[in-house]
């Protein structure tokens, strides 16, 4: 099915790093949702954003609604090893109430 | 208050068996997806329901593939017959709408399917 561009896909950080990744599309979204999912676990939801030019933060995270509406953005400061796992955005159309995932960001912080 | 639960959390059967994936949501919620996520093809939305009734089923892959949702607490996922490409983690999520329009979802913790 249709997927969202996400990148980096896998990324190799040190602890204490700030970490930055993003998704965007070819579609205009009026909802952007961040994921983390760690192995054998279902994505938790960790940020969601529903305006253009939103910035939201959770803690060390922070994300953000892209003005044009099709992209956004997930920075993660001060790396941990917990911050392990793999990070999914997903994005959602007017009108719809299909989320559409992108592929993933891999993220791996050395100690 | 608890979250999505799934059960079984593994499931491992042989081919051509049936399958029972269940679902309860979270209290409250009136939407709830089935997905498939796998290495090769990640998360596919397979079907989803609003307020007990399937709205849009088209991510189901073949007829051997089906879902029920008799009331707001409960939905199964059934495969019959299952065959080894069925393998996969299954994951329902449900999803109410805020005050301001906003729709979050919420995943459960996932079936990881093998089918032998």
């Amino acid at each position: 099915g249709q997927q969202l561009n996400q990148s980096p896909q896998s990324m190799f950080i040190q602890e204490g790093e700030d970490v930055s990744m993003n998704c965007t599309s070819s579609s205009i979204f009026n909802t952007w949702l961040w994921y983390k999912q760690e192995p054998g676990e279902g994505p938790v939801l960790l940020i969601a954003l529903y305006k253009a030019g939103e910035l939201t933060s959770n803690g060390r995270l922070t994300a953000q609604f892209g003005i044009t509406r099709k992209d956004s953005f997930l920075n993660i400061s001060a790396s941990i090893p917990s911050d392990v796992g793999i990070y999914f955005c997903a994005g959602l159309t007017s009108g719809t109430y299909k989320y559409i995932f992108g592929t993933g960001t891999r993220l791996k912080v050395l100690a | 208050d608890a979250g999505v639960i799934q059960s079984p959390r593994h499931e491992v059967t042989e081919m051509g068996q049936e399958v029972t994936l269940r679902c309860k949501p979270i209290s409250g919620h009136d939407y709830l997806f089935w997905y498939r996520q796998t290495m090769m093809r990640g998360l596919e939305l397979l079907i989803y329901f609003n307020n007990n009734v399937p709205i849009d089923d088209s991510g189901m892959p073949e007829d051997r593939f089906s879902a029920k949702m008799p009331n707001a607490s409960f939905s199964t996922l059934k495969i019959q017959p299952s065959e080894p490409r069925d393998s996969a983690v299954y994951f329902c999520a449900s999803s109410r709408t805020l005050a301001g329009g906003g729709r979050e979802q919420y995943f459960g913790p996932g079936t990881r399917l093998t089918v032998t």
